[in-house]
């Protein structure tokens, strides 16, 4: 498996502000991805970061709104920037591991926009 | 698009009881699927996973079942336990694409 945190836990914040999310794996990962997962529903990837690389955007995600830092194989940041009460969500970071790539996950921030 | 969905949204058993979370995949060309449960303010949870090369894989009192036949999947937890509630998803991945999720269910376990 992998120890993955997140930073902050949860927050709450007023609409057209930013929050940046941090990441950080126990390990050095080639790929690390970002979800959403408005409440009460399923997973939604947003976007893939790999080190080195721009990150890749699922359909329906920009990264004008949710720009991705990869500086190095155990960190990455997510930011929701000009947030809405739409954007109220939990926002989690996954990493892959293992010969079968399995994706493990952080603890999920949970972010309240007003 | 393809998705992965579950049949039921909520599943209430009682303690000791076999539970059986099912699961049907849209994805002819996925060949790794898990199972992850999520418990309230945390995030998912691996429980288990396989390969489209097997139709069976046993854990420590999980089971998945894997039908290509009829795109199936199931989840069974054997003496299901208060600790057991919580929201499973199942996720399916295939070569080079994205893990997909499904819906989700909600186990309660009443003692």
């Amino acid at each position: 498996s992998a120890v993955i945190s997140q930073k902050p836990s949860r927050d709450i914040c007023q609409r057209g502000t930013s929050l940046t999310i941090q990441c950080q794996v126990d390990s050095q990962v080639t790929m690390m991805f970002w979800y959403r997962q408005q409440p009460g529903q399923s997973l939604t990837l947003i976007a893939t970061a790999n080190q080195g690389s721009e990150a890749t955007y699922e359909s329906g995600f920009v990264i004008d709104k949710f720009p991705i830092s990869r500086p190095n194989l155990t960190f990455s940041t997510l930011t929701v920037s000009n947030m809405s009460p739409e954007d109220s969500s939990i926002y989690l970071c996954s990493v892959e591991r293992g010969r079968k790539e399995t994706q493990y996950f952080g603890p999920g921030t949970r972010l309240l926009v007003l | 698009g393809e998705s992965v969905g579950l049949h039921l949204p909520t599943l209430s058993v009682q303690e000791g009881d076999n539970s059986i979370i099912n699961c049907a995949y849209s994805n002819s060309a996925s060949d790794y699927f898990i199972w992850y449960k999520q418990e309230s303010g945390k995030g998912p949870q691996f429980i288990i996973d396989i390969r489209s090369n097997m139709d069976k894989r046993q854990g420590q009192r999980v089971t998945v079942l894997l039908n290509k036949t009829v795109k199936h999947l199931s989840l069974q937890i054997a003496a299901t336990q208060p600790g057991d509630s919580a929201v499973y998803f199942c996720a399916e991945k295939g070569p080079g694409t994205a893990l997909i999720f499904g819906k989700g269910t909600t186990l309660s376990v009443s003692s």
